[in-house]
């Protein structure tokens, strides 16, 4: 266990709604990283946050947007979801030190349904 | 942009070897990761080479190349728990942004 974790484990919504998803990173790391995964695809980066500011982002748009807390936590928003939208969103802790970013390590993620 | 390539689907026998290729294109390079990934699961830490060369870690080891843009994930001594999705990532660029491949679906079988 990675000691990553993440809420809620299952989701469903409809069209139109907003969502928010929640990671609390492995102890010791300041870096969040958000990833959505379909369906037999890898991992597609979101973005990452890095002392509580976007440090990068994917090709999402903007109604994908972010937090990350003082205590390293980070939330993903997501407003006016689409059927697309549907997958494991995964969230992936790991620590810049000196401007390097070391090993990262996955939650266990939230299966989101968009009907 | 980057480039990852990895084979879609491999099969392998139980108790045999087996090598999971990955090609990258990309500038910036600072990092290769291998993942491993059970179906409906997160993808679970495997392995992160920075430096040419082998690194060996029990029944598995990951070797890179960074002058040909080339990594494998050696799997030994295959078991059935083995069957799972194999992810290539390179992490790259200023703020080190990790991109993966599509994976590797490896089937043991007896």
């Amino acid at each position: 266990e990675t000691g990553v974790t993440q809420s809620p484990t299952h989701l469903i919504k409809t069209r139109g709604q907003q969502v928010t998803l929640r990671c609390s990173s492995q102890s010791g790391h300041n870096t969040v990283s958000w990833y959505q995964q379909a369906l037999g695809q890898g991992p597609q980066f979101i973005f990452q946050y890095y002392r509580e500011e976007e440090n990068g982002r994917g090709n999402f748009p903007p109604r994908f947007s972010g937090l990350q807390f003082p205590n390293y936590s980070s939330e993903l928003n997501v407003n006016a979801l689409e059927l697309d939208d549907s997958a494991l969103y995964l969230c992936a802790s790991s620590n810049r030190l000196a401007g390097v970013l070391y090993e990262q390590f996955f939650g266990p993620g939230t299966r989101l349904t968009v009907l | 942009g980057q480039n990852i390539d990895q084979p879609t689907e491999m099969t392998a026998t139980e108790g045999a070897i087996v090598q999971i290729n990955c090609t990258y294109q990309t500038s910036g390079f600072n990092g290769l990761f291998w993942y491993q990934q059970h179906a409906g699961e997160a993808p679970t830490f495997l392995s992160y080479n920075v430096l040419d060369g082998l690194e060996e870690k029990g029944r598995f080891s990951s070797f890179l190349s960074r002058s040909k843009g080339y990594s494998y994930l050696l799997l030994k001594e295959l078991q059935m728990k083995d069957s799972a999705s194999y992810l290539c990532a390179v992490q790259a660029g200023g703020y080190q942004k990790v991109t993966f491949g599509t994976g590797t679906k490896l089937q043991v079988i007896p």
